[in-house]
C-alpha cells in the first residue's frame, strides 16, 4: 500500500479537464512544498511534470498545472489531448529519515 | 539529454543478491545524487536508496539491511546489489537522477526506461 493515495483511474474527453488529487499527511504533503508530479507511458521512461507542487519544468505545456490544500496536492490537466492517456504518479519529500514516498499511480484514459 | 539505462539479470533466484547498474550519457553522474526506484505489480512506487558521486549514500529504511549501492564515476555509471531476495522484490526498478542542487529534497528530472527482474527459482 502506498504512502500517498491517489484514483486509481479517471478519465475526460478531449478538450476537458481532469483533476488528480493525491492524499498524504502532515508528516510528507502537509507539512512541506516539495510535491512532483510524473507521467508514465508503458514502457518508457517516467517524465517530470510538476515540481515544488506548482512549478513547470522547461517543455512541459502549461495545460498541466499543480496545487495543495493541507495533506492533498493535486494535478489538473486542462485541454486534455490523446497524448495525456498515461499513468500519473504523485512524490512528496517526507523528511530526512523517510526521504521520499509515492502514490499508487492513477490511469488517466483520454475517452 | 542525460540518459539512463538500467541493466543486469532478468531473472534472479530466492535468496541470491540482485544486481543492476545504471549508465548515464548525455551528462556526468557529478555533482547530483542518483537514485533507485522500484515498481511491483501493483502498481506503486517505491524508494531504494539513493548515492551521491562521492559515495555517500541514504536507503530506505524498510530495506536498508539488504541493499548497497555503489558509484564508478570513471564509467558514468552507479549500481545496486540487493541481497536474499524474495517474489516480493520481483519489479521493475528503474534508475533515476536527483536533479536539485539548491536543496536536498526529491525531485527525480531523468529516469531510465526501466527493467523488469523476476524473483523466481
Amino acid at each position: 500500500q502506498s504512502a500517498l493515495t491517489q484514483p486509481r483511474s479517471v478519465s475526460g474527453s478531449p478538450g476537458q479537464s481532469v483533476t488528480i488529487s493525491c492524499t498524504g499527511t502532515s508528516g510528507d504533503v502537509g507539512s512541506y512544498n516539495y510535491v512532483s508530479w510524473y507521467q508514465h507511458r508503458p514502457g518508457k521512461a517516467p517524465k517530470l511534470m510538476i515540481y515544488d507542487v506548482i512549478k513547470r519544468p522547461s517543455g512541459v505545456p502549461d495545460r498541466f498545472s499543480g496545487s495543495k490544500s493541507g495533506n492533498t496536492a493535486s494535478l489538473t490537466i486542462s485541454g486534455l489531448q490523446a497524448e495525456d492517456e498515461a499513468d500519473y504518479y504523485c512524490c512528496s519529500y517526507a523528511g530526512t529519515y523517510t526521504f521520499v514516498v509515492f502514490g499508487g499511480g492513477t490511469k488517466l484514459t483520454v475517452l | 539529454q542525460v540518459q539512463l539505462q538500467e541493466s543486469g539479470p532478468g531473472l534472479v533466484k530466492p535468496s541470491e543478491t540482485l544486481p543492476l547498474t545504471c549508465t548515464v550519457s548525455g551528462g556526468s553522474i557529478s555533482p547530483y545524487y542518483w537514485t533507485w526506484i522500484r515498481q511491483s505489480a501493483g502498481g506503486g512506487l517505491e524508494w531504494i536508496g539513493r548515492i551521491y558521486a562521492s559515495g555517500n549514500t541514504n536507503y530506505n529504511p524498510s530495506l536498508k539491511s539488504r541493499v548497497t549501492m555503489s558509484v564508478d564515476s570513471s564509467k558514468n555509471q552507479f549500481s545496486l546489489r540487493l541481497t536474499s531476495v524474495t517474489a516480493a522484490d520481483t519489479a521493475v526498478y528503474f534508475c533515476a537522477r536527483i536533479g536539485r542542487l539548491d536543496y536536498d529534497v526529491p525531485l527525480f528530472d531523468y529516469w531510465g526506461q526501466g527493467t523488469l527482474v523476476t524473483v523466481s527459482s
